[in-house]
């Protein structure tokens, strides 16, 4: 069974600063992919990013990159110039491959990015 | 773009009501999938489906069941409402091995 596991319940972070959210895993599978996914008080889910498990480059969009440690089985967010706007719950998910799809997510993590 | 529509934002059952919270997808995917979200706990996957008329339950499918007729349509139901099923329900849907498009979610109340 795969596990995630975010130990940061919530975070706070000042307007354009950088903050990083953590996000650990466990699993025996070699091939799969990692996601964050982002959820704003309007509830809907985005998908924010996606690491394939094969690649050793991070993964980057816009302000927003990973920290992918395969080894230690460490995938967290980092989220540059912080925007009022990014103020959701971050959820951090699991899939292996191949797959029909399933996600596994972690707890959320709650942050509030304040003026 | 995808778009994952449910068909309510909030729904206020009864106990022991038969509910059914529906899910249409536009974008021919192959998977759809019910999860339930609750605070502190995460999303957790009730049921999927990977094609028409199959399913598979997921962590937590006691008290539900799923009916999927169309490739479009993924239907939750719940037999017979109880409070303890009050929660937050989103619908997914993803072709084979990629990421998932999510619905706006069903916020549940059952009283």
């Amino acid at each position: 069974a795969q596990t995630v596991t975010q130990s940061q319940p919530e975070m706070s972070v000042q307007e354009a600063e950088t903050v990083t959210l953590s996000c650990t895993y466990d699993t025996s599978e070699n091939n799969y992919y990692l996601f964050w996914y982002k959820q704003p008080p309007s509830r809907q889910m985005i998908l924010v990013i996606r690491q394939e498990a094969y690649k050793q480059q991070n993964a980057t969009e816009n302000r927003f990159s990973v920290n992918f440690q395969k080894a230690a089985k460490s995938f967290s967010l980092k989220i540059s110039d912080s925007q009022l706007g990014d103020t959701a719950m971050y959820f951090c998910a699991f899939m292996k491959l191949p797959t029909l799809g399933r996600l596994y997510f972690g707890r959320g993590t709650q942050l509030t990015v304040w003026p | 773009d995808v778009k994952v529509t449910q068909s309510s934002r909030y729904l206020v059952k009864r106990t022991g009501e038969k509910v059914f919270l529906e899910c249409v997808q536009d974008m021919d995917h192959e998977n759809m999938f019910w999860y339930r979200q609750d605070p502190g706990l995460g999303l957790r996957l009730i049921y999927f489906s990977y094609d028409v008329k199959m399913k598979e339950k997921g962590d937590i499918p006691e008290g539900y069941s799923v009916s999927r007729e169309k490739k479009e349509r993924f239907s939750l139901i719940l037999e017979s409402a109880s409070t303890n099923q009050t929660s937050m329900y989103l619908c997914a849907s993803s072709l084979l091995d990629a990421e998932a498009f999510f619905g706006q979610g069903t916020r549940l109340t059952v009283v």
